[in-house]
């Protein structure tokens, strides 16, 4: 069966770090992913999507993420995090065949930053 | 515009009580999604409409869940009789089967709490 893994349930980092978040996903054929970030108390908004062509692929607030077919990974990075980046992020695939609703989401990793 | 839009924010019943939650959709968006959001499941499609008509409500964890979409610019989700497990948080969010497809708009979502 299909599935997202976000290995990382919690990571801290310090202000001005650099950010990684890791995301793997199992399925058969190109998938579409998408990482969303969710702020304490609010609903989710999508951060960035891949699903075709370039893999390096830029979002808002300065993130970008990689897709790795060999790695089956979509990891999300920032250079250099800000402290309004502390939210949860969630990283979802289109269930295969699915037509628009099918996203099946990770669990999340929980984004502390350091001051 | 003015987003999702959900309601109530915060909704307290006590257990056999009969819950509506609300969402108005983007203007212009033909898809309309809800989930539930809990610690332990993470976040689940219940139920997604295209069009007004419902497209795949495999998630619905019972039949004391019902989902309606009356018209393009108004859904609701309704538990009867509500059980303490029901607990969550609910999202609508809503997408276009235009040039932006797959991006799904997500509320700030409705926390309920039932006792």
């Amino acid at each position: 069966a299909q599935s997202v893994t976000q290995p990382d349930i919690h990571i801290t980092v310090s202000e001005g770090a650099s950010l990684e978040l890791r995301c793997n996903y199992s399925y058969g054929a190109t998938p579409y992913l998408f990482w969303y970030v969710q702020s304490p108390g609010q609903g989710l908004q999508l951060l960035l999507k891949y699903f075709s062509g370039d893999t390096l692929v830029q979002g808002i607030k300065g993130f970008e993420a990689e897709f790795k077919r060999s790695q089956s990974s979509f990891n999300l990075r920032k250079p250099s995090v800000h402290w309004s980046d502390a939210a949860e992020y969630f990283c979802a695939v289109l269930r295969y065949g699915g037509s628009q609703g099918n996203l099946i989401f990770g669990k999340g990793t929980k984004l502390s930053v350091k001051p | 515009d003015a987003g999702v839009i959900q309601s109530p924010r915060h909704e307290v019943t006590e257990m056999g009580q009969e819950v509506t939650l609300r969402c108005k959709p983007i203007s212009g968006h033909d898809y309309l999604f809800w989930y539930r959001q809990t610690m332990m499941r993470g976040l689940e499609l219940l139920i997604y409409f295209n069009n007004n008509v419902p497209i795949d409500d495999s998630g619905m964890p019972e039949d004391r869940f019902s989902a309606k979409m009356p018209n393009a610019s108004f859904s609701t989700l309704k538990i009867q009789p509500s059980e303490p497990r029901d607990s969550a948080v609910y999202f609508c969010a809503s997408s276009s089967s235009g040039t932006q497809a797959y991006e799904q708009y997500f509320g700030p979502g409705t926390r309920l709490t039932v006792t």
